[in-house]
């Protein structure tokens, strides 16, 4: 069965550096999506993309997060200038269409900011 | 923005027992997905309600979306411990297919 990868399981990076987690979305989906999860709490919306630009950001998505399709498999998410605060779990995931279709979630990354 | 809440935050129950969450919104949803979370996992599609009153079954799983469009309902019956995990229900929003999860419902089956 088709799934979503990520890599790294897990990133420990000091306050200030900057990361890149990687995704590779299913092969056919369209649309792309980065979500995270503080420990014990909800899964949040940060962005999703469509043809190569984003197409809705919420605010936890501020000038520090950016989002890449540096080829035609990857999907990234950087995070400039990580802080505390920027320790969840990242979860990349994927759908076919938009509208009334299923996420596919990959196994996350657990971002460690120390 | 979109806010949708989820009772109860926690529920134990024995084996063999039936749990229930609920998911309860201010506004009229257009439509309605339901995820599981195992402890240490990540969500995993279980269904999508659409219609208003629709009822939709999964062998021990039950999903139930309100005639008014505003809440909905998960029911499990006979609980396993495979069934140990968070249920979120989530809304499907925008253009983008922006998923707004609920607070989530945490699980635990005692033997």
């Amino acid at each position: 069965e088709p799934e979503v990868t990520q890599t790294p399981s897990h990133q420990v990076t000091q306050m200030g550096q900057e990361v890149i987690l990687r995704c590779v979305p299913i092969s056919n989906h369209l649309y792309f999506y980065w979500y995270r999860q503080i420990l014990g709490q909800k899964v949040e919306f940060l962005v999703s993309f469509y043809n190569n630009e984003i197409s809705e950001k919420s605010e936890i998505f501020d000038d520090q997060f950016s989002v890449e399709r540096p080829d035609g498999s990857n999907f990234t998410l950087k995070i400039r200038s990580t802080k505390l605060e920027d320790s969840a779990m990242y979860f990349c995931a994927s759908s076919l269409r938009t509208a009334n279709t299923e996420a596919f979630f990959g196994q996350g990354t657990r971002l460690t900011v120390v | 923005g979109q806010q949708v809440m989820q009772i109860p935050q926690y529920q134990h129950v024995q084996e063999g027992e039936d749990f229930t969450t609920y998911c309860n919104s201010s506004t009229t949803l257009s439509n309605i997905q339901w995820y599981k979370q195992r402890p240490g996992g990540h969500p995993v599609f279980l269904i999508q309600l659409v219609k208003s009153g629709e009822v939709k079954k999964q062998k021990r799983l039950t999903f139930q979306f309100g005639e008014a469009k505003k809440n909905s309902s998960l029911h499990i019956t006979a609980t396993q411990t495979t069934d140990v995990g968070t249920y979120f229900c989530a809304v499907s929003t925008g253009g983008g297919n922006k998923l707004t999860f609920g607070t989530g419902t945490q699980l635990k089956v005692e033997l």
